[in-house]
């Protein structure tokens, strides 16, 4: 069965300072990984997916994500942080390339960027 | 602009009754689905719909019913005989033939039940 753990309820982080989100995976087979970040009250938006190839996936406001496969991560970064990223960010995953019905949610990890 | 619209925003109804969470997508999407979210649990899969007239219960189908009578829209009833109805509810579409389509998603109903 596959799974999605987002080991940290929250992340503070300075303005200005990187930050990571962690999020690790279990799939029987090749993994594809998805990144949704929601803000308050509203539905979730997406912001990048390894599918295959390089390892570094560059996506939506300057995040990026570095897929590890000996680890099973897929951590979400971003060199500098702005107040604007806090937010509720959610790691997902699942096997197929089509089975949306099989698409994992992990449990999210709020953002909080301190001015 | 293309999206999707999930209306009313917040809904109160008591115990017992039906209620009809709406949902309406303008991007042309084959495939629609609604989630349940609840504090700590992130997203669970209530339905989804690749084409027309036809559906599949996901996770946690139990007390929920929905159409699907025509591609724009996915309307989700939540009954009475779901014993915990309280939740925050999405709306999500995608192009079902494109691999790894992402998810758009609407702003979301939240549901409260007393």
């Amino acid at each position: 069965a596959q799974s999605v753990a987002q080991p940290e309820d929250q992340v503070n982080v300075a303005e200005g300072n990187p930050l990571t989100v962690k999020c690790t995976y279990s799939v029987s087979g090749n993994p594809y990984l998805f990144w949704y970040v929601q803000y308050p009250n509203r539905g979730l938006q997406f912001l990048l997916k390894y599918i295959t190839g390089d390892n570094l996936v560059k996506g939506s406001y300057g995040f990026e994500a570095e897929f590890n496969k000996s680890q099973t991560s897929f951590h979400l970064k971003k060199p500098s942080a702005l107040v604007s990223d806090s937010a509720l960010y959610f790691c997902a995953v699942r096997d197929s390339p089509y089975n949306t019905d099989k698409l994992i949610f992990g449990t999210g990890t709020r953002l909080q960027v301190f001015p | 602009d293309g999206g999707i619209t999930q209306s009313p925003k917040y809904l109160f109804r008591k115990e017992g009754q039906n209620v009809t969470l709406s949902c309406e997508q303008n991007l042309n999407h084959d495939a629609m689905y609604w989630y349940r979210q609840d504090p700590g649990q992130g997203l669970r899969l209530i339905y989804y719909s690749q084409i027309v007239n036809d559906f599949q219960k996901g996770d946690i189908a139990e007390g929920y019913s929905v159409s699907r009578e025509k591609k724009e829209s996915f309307p989700l009833t939540v009954t009475s005989a779901q014993k915990n109805p309280t939740a925050f509810y999405l709306c999500a579409s995608s192009i079902a033939t494109v691999e790894n389509s992402p998810l758009h998603f609407g702003n979301g109903t939240r549901l409260t039940v007393t």
